[in-house]
């Protein structure tokens, strides 16, 4: 098969570390791993991409297993605006191979 | 910039009518877009184009035909619409990949919700 997998769901509290797991066993050698986060009612927003290394930006870190099986989206210190689906995803290939995961929702908690 | 624009936001429509969703982006990108989305499915890509004149299927273009005329708009049409097409649709464009293959981040509308009676 060639999706992601995540957990449905999750909680944090605020201000805690929040680690978004997602396995992508079947993904090939050249797929990207994308991360994309979406709230109620509005279109999905990019969080964070890469390929073999782990990555950091702004928003959050990307750790990508050596094997690239899996991968996990950290969010430092989640806050209640960081409630949101997120979906795990991998783009690749010439002609656009893009799958999304079916995506984890979630709630952060005061 | 406006971003990514898609018209209309609601429709409603009766079995076999047909209808075009119009998505509009003043980024100048190359790459436009168009998925689905329904509950518990996530995103699905329909249709995707990768410049103006092109355009290639992606994991679900059954019952929808696209046009890129022109850079900035990418159009999905539904013929005879069905209500297996009842859905939430998304557009979103992106600069190309790059010669490696990486894809760069791309850029959502704000959705069209459609129902089909």
């Amino acid at each position: 098969d060639a999706k992601t997998t995540q957990p449905n769901s999750m909680e944090s509290n605020e201000e805690e570390p929040v680690h978004l797991p997602c396995n992508h066993s079947t993904i090939s050698g050249t797929d990207y791993i994308h991360w994309y986060r979406q709230l109620p009612s509005q279109g999905p927003e990019y969080v964070i991409h890469g390929l073999t290394s782990n990555v950091n930006n702004r928003m959050a870190s990307l750790a990508i297993a050596e094997d690239r099986k899996s991968s996990t989206l950290i969010l430092h210190r989640a806050t209640l605006r960081d409630a949101a689906v997120y979906y795990c995803s991998r783009f690749g290939g010439s002609q656009g191979n893009l799958i999304f995961g079916k995506g984890t929702k979630l709630s952060v908690k005061p | 910039n406006a971003g990514v624009t898609q018209t209309p936001k609601f429709r409603v429509l009766k079995t076999g009518q047909s209808m075009t969703l119009l998505c509009a982006q003043d980024m100048n990108h190359e790459y436009m877009y168009w998925y689905r989305q329904d509950p518990g499915m996530g995103l699905r890509l329909i249709h995707y184009s990768v410049g103006e004149g092109t355009t290639a299927k992606g994991e679900v273009p059954d019952g929808y035909n696209v046009s890129r005329l022109k850079k900035q708009n990418f159009l999905l049409g539904l013929e005879s619409a069905a209500p297996s097409q009842t859905s939430v649709y998304f557009c979103a464009s992106s600069y190309p990949a790059d010669g490696a293959g990486e894809y760069n981040e791309q850029f959502f509308g704000p959705g069209t919700r459609l129902t089909v009676l």
